[in-house]
């Protein structure tokens, strides 16, 4: 079966220090890799997607970047956090085969909660 | 551009009434429509969705969802609700364009559901 790990579960790091979240997914090949952020624990703002390694789509302007280095593989960074980077971050996953990919729901992580202070 | 709306931050039910938990949508496109569940601090949760077929679909935990495609609706609902079942709701849509590109979900921003007993 599928499973998909993240880590920190929690983090806390002053201002203008660096990120780095790590999320791997085992089990599947070749998934579709997501990052959200859900502040002050509402709704979830799509940050980056993934459809292969080294493809990296990003929905909004922000502080941080995203790799995807191995196929089951998605980090989360930053080089210097801002007091704005708080949040609960998670990273999900579907399946990326060409059939069932559109059809997919997502499966999350546990997220990790990040607080900058 | 696509987008869900949940129009009740909070819904509160006594145990053991009906309960719904309202979402409305706007894409292009057909809609794939999603439920999850979310338990504090943790990872959202899969409940059900619409693809194509029986407007009504059946999910986990004894959840069911109505899709209306005249009022672009698809509200979550229960015929008795138990207290396990307070937790915050995502309704989300992923705006299918084809096999051949990547697509969003988009979360709606949660409705809190609190049962109480």
């Amino acid at each position: 079966s599928q499973t998909i790990h993240q880590w920190p579960a929690t983090l806390v790091q002053p201002v203008g220090s660096p990120l780095s979240l790590e999320c791997t997914v085992e089990g599947t090949s070749n998934p579709n890799l997501y990052w959200y952020r859900q502040a002050a624990g509402r709704g979830l703002q799509l940050l980056f997607y993934s459809v292969g390694i080294g493809q990296i789509s990003s929905e909004v302007p922000q502080n941080l970047s995203a790799s995807r280095p191995q196929d089951r593989q998605f980090i989360l960074s930053s080089k210097k956090l801002l007091l704005s980077d708080s949040g609960f971050y998670l990273c999900a996953w579907t399946p990326g085969t060409s059939l069932s990919w559109g059809l997919g729901e997502l499966f999350f992580g546990e997220g990790s909660r990040l607080t900058v202070l | 551009a696509q987008s869900v709306a949940q129009p009740e931050d909070q819904v509160n039910v006594a145990e053991g009434n009906p309960l719904t938990v309202k979402c409305t949508y706007s894409v292009s496109g057909n809609p794939y429509l999603f439920w999850y569940v979310q338990y504090p601090n943790r990872g959202l949760q899969f409940l059900l969705k619409y693809i194509t077929g029986d407007n009504l679909v059946k999910g986990s935990y004894g959840f069911e969802a109505e899709f209306n495609k005249s009022q672009t609706s698809f509200h979550l609902k229960k015929p008795s609700a138990l207290v396990s079942d307070s937790a915050l709701y995502f309704c989300a849509v992923r705006d299918f364009k084809g096999y051949s590109s990547a697509s969003k979900i988009i979360f709606g921003s949660g409705t809190r559901l609190s049962i109480r007993p």
